[in-house]
């Protein structure tokens, strides 16, 4: 079974509409992160979260909220879906001895319509 | 502030041609420094990471990459290219012992003729 997963893996919405992606991991890790994928602009982070009461506005996070329920949980929600947050989702991991590198899920590709 | 340049967004080599990626950064310290593949429809797939020791770092796949502090880069090569590895492929820089967060190149897309 795969160390980080993401529910939906594809999502159609409208615009206005509240979604949520979900992210789990099984590698114990403490630290979450949630990026998006543009073409053209690599990954950007969202929003990340050191432990399950410490969260952190990322990069581009004017749009997005998070909740992290516990510590391998870290959803991301969007209250009122727009067009231009039609992008592919990342969800990513790293925790201890050394936090030197992410783990990353498969992805959630979402299209607001 | 850091960063990482990728300056080829698209590069297209024959099949059994070398390739190499250019990758350089901006940080305050010696960073973590890494190489992702991404293949059409897929997630991000570890080449390879450089965290201290030799600079010549192997990756999965035939990839190696150099670690040039004087450059501050960190390019990507293979010998001899395959159809296979027509892909997407990122460079990423973290910082040593905070786990803060992780920078990503804008990535170079990579094309194989045959």
């Amino acid at each position: 079974d795969a160390d980080v997963t993401q529910t939906p893996r594809n999502r159609i919405t409208k615009t206005g509409k509240r979604i949520m992606l979900e992210c789990s991991q099984t590698k114990g890790h403490d630290r979450m992160y949630w990026y998006r994928q543009d073409p053209g602009l690599g990954l950007r982070l969202i929003y990340y979260s050191f432990d399950v009461k410490d969260i952190n506005k990322g990069e581009i996070s004017d749009g997005y909220s998070v909740s992290r329920q516990a510590q391998a949980k870290f959803s991301l929600s969007l209250e009122s879906a727009i067009p231009n947050q039609t992008a592919l989702y990342f969800c990513a991991t790293t925790g201890a001895p050394s936090y030197n590198e992410q783990f990353f899920g498969p992805g959630t590709r979402l299209t607001v319509l | 502030a850091q960063s990482v340049t990728q300056p080829d967004i698209h590069i297209t080599v024959s099949e059994g041609a070398s390739l190499e990626l250019r990758c350089n950064y901006s940080y305050g310290a010696t960073p973590y420094l890494f190489w992702y593949v991404q293949s059409p429809g897929q997630g991000l797939q570890l080449l390879l990471k450089y965290f201290s020791g030799d600079t010549l770092v192997q990756g999965i796949k035939g990839f190696e990459a150099e670690f040039k502090r004087s450059q501050s880069s960190f390019n990507l090569r293979k010998p001899s290219v395959h159809w296979s590895d027509a892909a997407e492929y990122f460079c990423a820089v973290g910082a040593r012992n905070t786990g803060n967060q992780f920078y990503f190149g804008t990535g170079t897309s990579l094309t194989v003729i045959p």
